[in-house]
């Protein structure tokens, strides 16, 4: 089955400082990816969509000043959160899907868990 | 609107007992697509099911079986013989076909099985 990787699975950073995540598809392409994030015990809560080789789509309400991301390929994409402060400590959970099949499920990383303190 | 509604919080049944996950979705696309995800405490998101809402046929794989019922909008879900590994949370979720990129989770269902 697809395979997403994530990386790093934990990070703590001091407040102030930026925090780079890396998302890969390890055996498919992704054109679009998808970026997630999960409060204790909460749902997931979509924060943007990664498209290669263009500008991400951030939802309503997601600073994306703050939260930088980069599709350089179609394996790969990245989320920075930049100038990190406490309350961005959160699990951060990247997905693709695979193929482009309007029902082809989001396949998910590991997670990142971000701890500023 | 709650697009996806999973009203139980949270289940603890002991092992080898049946349980039943509930689901119920809204939505006004004709056409549309239920999932199932467990999420463990690893935290990583495990893809269990895929249902095409033109596609009623309930389905069974081993212990895991899901019922959809169109009539009433919901897609439960069911662990028979239930087993400890079968701890984590699970999410139910909704994409329609005008925006299948988007993905309505409900807030999940914490089930817990005691030994």
């Amino acid at each position: 089955g697809a395979v997403v990787s994530q990386h790093p699975s934990r990070v703590i950073c001091k407040s102030g400082t930026s925090v780079k995540i890396e998302c890969r598809s390890l055996d498919f392409q992704a054109t679009t990816m998808f970026w997630y994030r999960q409060f204790p015990k909460k749902s997931l809560m979509l924060m943007a969509t990664s498209n290669e080789g263009s500008k991400a789509t951030y939802e309503q309400g997601v600073e994306k000043d703050k939260f930088l991301i980069n599709h350089a390929s179609l394996t790969l994409s990245t989320l920075t959160v930049t100038s990190a402060h406490p309350e961005d400590s959160s699990f951060y959970i990247c997905s693709a899907r695979e193929g482009g099949q309007e029902n082809s499920p989001l396949h998910f990383g590991n997670g990142t868990r971000l701890t500023v303190t | 609107a709650q697009k996806v509604t999973q009203a139980q919080t949270e289940i603890s049944v002991v092992e080898k007992e049946d349980v039943t996950l509930d689901c119920v979705y809204e939505t006004r696309d004709t056409t549309y697509y239920l999932f199932w995800y467990k999420q463990p405490p690893s935290g990583e998101l495990v893809f269990l099911i895929r249902r095409n809402s033109f596609d009623e046929q309930n389905e069974i794989s081993g212990r895991y079986s899901w019922n959809f019922q169109k009539s009433t909008s919901s897609f439960n879900f069911t662990i028979t013989a239930s087993q400890v590994v079968d701890s984590a949370v699970y999410f139910c979720a909704l994409s329609e076909k005008g925006n299948f990129n988007k993905f309505y989770f409900g807030s999940g269902t914490k089930l817990n099985v005691k030994p």
